[in-house]
């Protein structure tokens, strides 16, 4: 059965503190990894990796692959109170998506 | 970027009643469209696979004859739920592949709140 660990579960930071997010995932016939944002709607794409060792970067977020040691992170740097929320790492498959729990992260002003 | 939006995004129902939930790829074509639902802290339980032109693949222990799926074009899907019961109040959440762009990424819809009384 597919499998996907993120933890922390959840984390309360300041804003301006760096957060770092995990993600290890089992899943059969894995094609790519995908990171997602949920706030109170539906979630919101944030990244997709396919390759292993490659830095993604979008603003003050960040993430990267290992493909080998089947793990992924995902990094905010500086951050602000709109980055309070779910964040989903979402292995896929050829033709499903698998989620985990999440990592609920909380900033405080 | 693609967009995904669906309708209505908020219902209120009487126990009994049908209703219709759309999906629209509004920038980009989907062969693919894929039907959720979330409970409250938990995370997104994939319904059913939606394909243009076929018929819908639904996962185990999901009743088709309830949740009923039509994906008549190549940018609408449509779930309706058939003679609702309290016990289906959820959010609905779909999603759609951009087949053309790549294989893999699905982009959300905002949801659908349904509540049924």
């Amino acid at each position: 059965e597919d499998k996907v660990v993120q933890s922390p579960l959840s984390l309360v930071v300041h804003e301006g503190d760096t957060v770092t997010l995990n993600c290890s995932y089992e899943v059969t016939n894995f094609r790519s990894l995908l990171w997602y944002k949920q706030e109170k709607k539906a979630p919101t794409f944030l990244f997709m990796l396919t390759s292993s060792g490659i830095e993604k970067k979008s603003g003050r977020l960040s993430s990267i692959l290992d493909k080998k040691e089947l793990f992924s992170i995902l990094n905010i740097t500086a951050t602000q109170t709109g980055d309070s929320a779910i964040y989903l790492c979402v292995p896929s498959n050829d033709y499903k998506l698998s989620f985990g729990a999440g990592t609920t992260v909380t900033v405080r002003a | 970027g693609a967009v995904v939006s669906q309708h209505p995004s908020r219902v209120i129902c009487k126990s009994g009643t049908s209703v219709k939930i759309e999906c629209r790829s509004l920038d980009f074509q989907a062969t693919t469209m894929f039907w959720y639902r979330q409970f409250p802290k938990k995370s997104l339980m994939l319904m059913a696979t939606s394909n243009e032109g076929s018929k819908a693949t639904y996962e185990q222990g999901v009743e088709k004859d309830k949740f009923l799926i039509n994906h008549a074009s190549l940018t609408l899907s449509t779930l309706t739920v058939t003679s609702a019961h309290p016990e289906d109040s959820s959010f609905y959440i779909c999603s759609a592949r951009d087949h053309l762009a790549d294989m893999y990424t699905q982009y959300f819809g905002p949801g659908t709140r349904l509540t049924v009384l």
